[in-house]
């Protein structure tokens, strides 16, 4: 079984700085999706960005991009010139991309990150 | 273009009562997931379903939980003879077709038993 971890509770950042959180996965797959989602007090699960396993060239969406070291299992977030509506729960989930019958289409999430950003 | 629609947004239920907590999927989408997010925890994946199946039912427990995903109307999560420890939020996501791996989320129910 897949298993996903962030050991880190709770980081702050200053506003227009950068952070990083960071997540380690356990997986004997070759082939998969990761995922970092952000969760606002509102609770709604909003996706930040993704990486394909199989792609060497880490993701990136504006402010947000991923160091992906697959022989590490390891895919930190990094936020640049973080802003004050960044404050949220950040999760990282895996994905497997054996998938041929929607079995293994599940999320495993790791318990989060609370993230909060200082005026 | 509505989203993924969970109802109610708060559920509050005495001991032993059932809930019913609703999720109707995206437009076009015919997969529902649902997901429990404990206090303090990540989410756990519960039950896949398609229209009229359940694909994968790992993560529910096997006592007191059901979901169905009929032809017409919403996919439902049922829990019977609540108890204390079931109180979480509840999450519901969609997609077109299992080989997405872009799913779109609700903003959950969250269920208080008192």
């Amino acid at each position: 079984a897949q298993t996903v971890t962030q050991s880190q509770p709770e980081m702050s950042v200053q506003e227009a700085e950068t952070v990083t959180l960071s997540c380690t996965y356990d997986t004997s797959e070759s082939d998969y999706y990761l995922f970092w989602y952000k969760q606002p007090p509102s609770r709604q699960m909003i996706l930040v960005i993704r990486q394909e396993a199989y792609k060497q060239q880490n993701a990136t969406e504006n402010r947000f991009s991923v160091n992906f070291q697959k022989a590490a299992k390891s895919f930190s977030l990094k936020i640049s010139d973080s802003q004050l509506g960044d404050a949220a729960m950040y999760f990282c989930a895996y994905r497997s991309a054996n998938n041929y019958t929607g079995a293994n289409s599940k999320l495993t999430f790791g318990k989060g990150i609370t993230l909060s950003v200082r005026p | 273009n509505a989203g993924v629609m969970q109802n109610p947004r708060h559920l509050v239920r005495r001991r032993g009562q059932e809930a019913r907590l609703r999720c109707s999927p995206m437009k076009g989408h015919s997969h529902v997931y649902w997901y429990r997010q404990l206090p303090e925890e990540g989410l756990k994946f519960m039950v896949y379903l398609q229209k009229e199946n359940i694909i994968d039912e790992s993560g529910m427990p096997k006592e007191r939980f059901s979901a169905e995903f009929p032809k017409e109307g919403p996919s439902i999560l049922r829990i019977q003879q609540v108890v204390r420890g079931d109180s979480a939020a509840y999450f519901c996501a969609s997609s077109r077709d299992y080989s997405s791996y872009g799913y779109t989320f609700g903003s959950g129910t969250r269920l208080t038993v008192v």
